[in-house]
């Protein structure tokens, strides 16, 4: 059965550190990644996806994810932590049989001055 | 403009009455999902509706929990029975395009507690 794991459950950092929010997943075939950011009271927001192409992906906020085929994973990374970056954090995977799209449990991001 | 919206954004009821929780997608969006959001879960996916297809209910955890989406726009989630597993956090998302694998974009969620 297809599954999304974020091994993670909750991470601190200082800002200006870099961040690395670890994804790994379990499908027979290449899927379509996401990674979404929940900020506390708001909905889900999208901050890139992988499809195909280039495995290093740029997204919004200043994050990119980079697409490991050999270890099922779809880590997120910023190289800066900003204080605003604080959130939970999921990671999805689109399984293209079936149009089935399943979430992680998330991460939780703390940032300390 | 005006994202996906939810309502009630609270809401708290008793174990046994129904529920009715509303959901106003983007204009133009035709894709509309639920998902359920439980304390320390990932989200779980309840059901889809996508234009005048017939929705895809295969989430839906069990009899008690209904769905509709009328004129192809605004959907309501109804829970019958509360129960206190009931109690999560309900979000709504919306797609311009067909199929589950294309961007959503996601309401602030209607929080449910089941006393």
């Amino acid at each position: 059965a297809q599954s999304v794991t974020q091994p993670d459950i909750h991470i601190t950092v200082s800002e200006g550190a870099s961040l690395e929010l670890r994804c790994n997943y379990s499908y027979g075939a290449t899927p379509y990644l996401f990674w979404y950011v929940q900020s506390p009271g708001q909905g889900l927001q999208l901050l890139l996806k992988y499809f195909s192409g280039d495995t290093l992906v740029q997204g919004i906020k200043g994050f990119e994810a980079e697409f490991k085929r050999s270890q099922s994973s779809f880590n997120l990374r910023k190289p800066s932590v900003h204080w605003s970056d604080a959130a939970e954090y999921f990671c999805a995977v689109g399984v293209f049989t079936g149009n089935q799209f399943y979430f992680g449990t998330g991460t939780s991001l703390t940032v300390i001055p | 403009g005006a994202g996906v919206s939810q309502s009630p954004s609270n809401k708290v009821t008793e174990k046994g009455k129904d529920v009715e929780l509303r959901c106003d997608p983007i204009s133009g969006h035709t894709a509309l999902y639920w998902y359920r959001q439980s304390l320390g879960q990932g989200l779980e996916f309840l059901i889809y509706f996508q234009g005048n297809s017939a929705p895809d209910k295969s989430g839906l955890p069990s009899d008690r929990f209904s769905a509709e989406r009328t004129g192809g726009s605004v959907s309501t989630l109804t829970i019958q029975r509360t129960q206190q597993e009931d109690s999560a956090v309900y979000l709504c998302a919306s797609s311009p395009l067909s199929g589950r694998l294309n961007e959503q974009f996601f309401g602030p969620g209607t929080r449910l507690t089941v006393l």
